[in-house]
């Protein structure tokens, strides 16, 4: 398995646009988490979902965030309006198992809203 | 929920020497506990983990110790290298609840 993925790498837009962010998980995998990660606060889990259903949406900061997970290889993290406060980098990461399982990691997208 | 602090934010040591550290957590319930290691620009991967039955775990040169009655857990490095260099996450859960992570530990290894 290619591990997860996640796209893109780096995204660049100007506050008030729209940005999604979007991540493959690894085969097999139950569950999925969307984590941010920035200096001041390190990594903040935003969003899970098991088996494709949105288990704990509470570390979502605002209604200008939503996530969405339509199949069981594919899911998006949507910012709407984006503000430079959203500047940070994005994780997804997947699991066999809630808690106690590895989480593997993707690569992360960097945003930077101007 | 659980919390989970982490200490120091960033450590440097000499090439060679011992690294050391410290987590502490708030719900006696949890028994998991990973750490996460960071390299410069790439994801966090899984190093080391351990479960509330063992006080100790060991592999290479990385080590965690777990002291339940206390809710702290360590991790140990030693004879740092190079490529030790990163920032480290402990983290904390209970059964099905999920990870709670510390704050991170930047970890500079002086040549």
């Amino acid at each position: 398995d290619a591990g997860v993925i996640q796209s893109p790498r780096h995204e660049v837009t100007e506050m008030g646009q729209e940005v999604t962010l979007r991540c493959k998980p690894i085969s097999g995998h139950d569950y999925l988490f969307w984590y941010r990660q920035t200096m001041m606060r390190g990594l903040e889990l935003l969003i899970y979902f098991n088996n494709n259903v949105p288990i704990d949406d509470s570390g979502m900061p605002e209604d200008r965030f939503s996530a969405k997970m339509p199949n069981a290889s594919f899911s998006t993290l949507k910012i709407q309006p984006s503000e430079p406060r959203d500047s940070a980098v994005y994780f997804c990461a997947s699991s066999t198992f809630m808690g106690t399982g590895e989480l593997f990691f993707g690569e992360g997208s960097r945003l930077t809203v101007l | 929920g659980e919390n989970v602090e982490q200490h120091p934010s960033t450590l440097s040591v000499q090439e060679g020497d011992s690294a050391v550290i410290k987590c502490t957590y708030s719900d006696s319930a949890s028994n998991y506990f990973p750490w996460y290691k960071q390299e410069l620009g790439k994801r966090p991967q899984l190093i080391i983990d351990i479960r509330s039955n063992v006080g100790e775990k060991k592999d290479q040169r990385i080590a965690v110790t777990l002291n339940k009655t206390a809710k702290h857990f360590s991790l140990h490095i030693t004879e740092t290298q190079p490529e030790d260099s990163a920032v480290y996450f402990c983290a904390a859960s209970f059964g099905n609840e999920k990870l709670t992570f510390g704050t991170g530990t930047r970890l500079t290894i002086i040549p």
